[in-house]
């Protein structure tokens, strides 16, 4: 069964840049939409970003300017670069395969990796 | 503040049925037939328990389902269990802002 595991630092300095990696094992990462998803500490769960296996991208407005997300077929990983962070990106940090196609977009997230907590201090 | 409105809380006794309500817009919720809704219990990542409005995944107990009117989507879980404890989150796709949106959670708390 396809399994996701976001990789790390867990621990990222104020204005650097924030890089997670997420290998997609046990099946293709071909013809997907893979997302990324963030919860901050207590709160609810916030739309990251997704790619599809082609590397058509979409991200929230909020983080856009931030953000890149990229995609290596061949390493079957896909990747997320926050830059110049803050206190207020620290959440664990979810990457998620979606039921989607490049026909139907973005559908649902059926499945998750573990998360990885990232935490932005000085 | 969620794109997606759900109340904070929710609670109902064991073989009880609730429903946790999310209330978009026809940007949302209401113009499109992707909602989902996620289980998410303390320290693990969300589960997607309904996709589509109303499509359970392989695995998921018949005792939850999904429904929409308008722009407010549904789920309720029938035969309440203790295992059901945990927050729910609903998601739809949007032709608004931004392409996907979470509700804000609602906790449930099997009394």
């Amino acid at each position: 069964q396809v399994q996701l595991q976001e990789s790390g630092p867990g621990l990222v300095k104020p204005s650097d840049t924030l890089s997670l990696t997420c290998t997609v094992s046990g099946g293709s990462i071909s013809g997907h939409y893979w997302s990324w998803v963030r919860q901050s500490p207590g709160k609810g769960l916030e739309w990251i970003g997704c790619i599809y296996s082609s590397g058509n991208t979409n991200y929230s407005p909020s983080l856009k300017s931030r953000l890149s997300i990229s995609v290596d077929t061949s390493k079957n990983q896909f990747s997320l670069r926050l830059n110049s962070v803050t206190a207020a990106d620290t959440a664990v940090y979810y990457c998620a395969r979606d039921l989607g196609d490049i026909l139907t977009g973005p559908d649902a997230l059926d499945i998750w990796g573990h998360g990885t907590m990232v935490t932005v201090s000085p | 503040q969620s794109a997606l409105t759900q109340p904070a809380s929710v609670s109902g006794s064991p073989g009880q049925s609730i429903t946790i309500s999310c209330t978009g817009t026809s940007s949302d919720v209401g113009g499109y037939n992707y909602v989902s809704w996620y289980q998410q219990q303390p320290g693990k990542a969300p589960k997607l328990m309904i996709y589509e409005v109303s499509n359970r995944p392989s695995g998921v107990s018949n005792r939850f389902s999904g429904s929409k009117s308008g722009n407010t989507a549904s789920l309720t879980i029938s035969g309440l269990q203790a295992e059901d404890e945990g927050d729910y989150y609903c998601s739809s796709f949007s032709s608004s802002v931004t392409l996907v949106v979470f509700g804000g959670g609602t906790k449930l708390t099997v009394l």
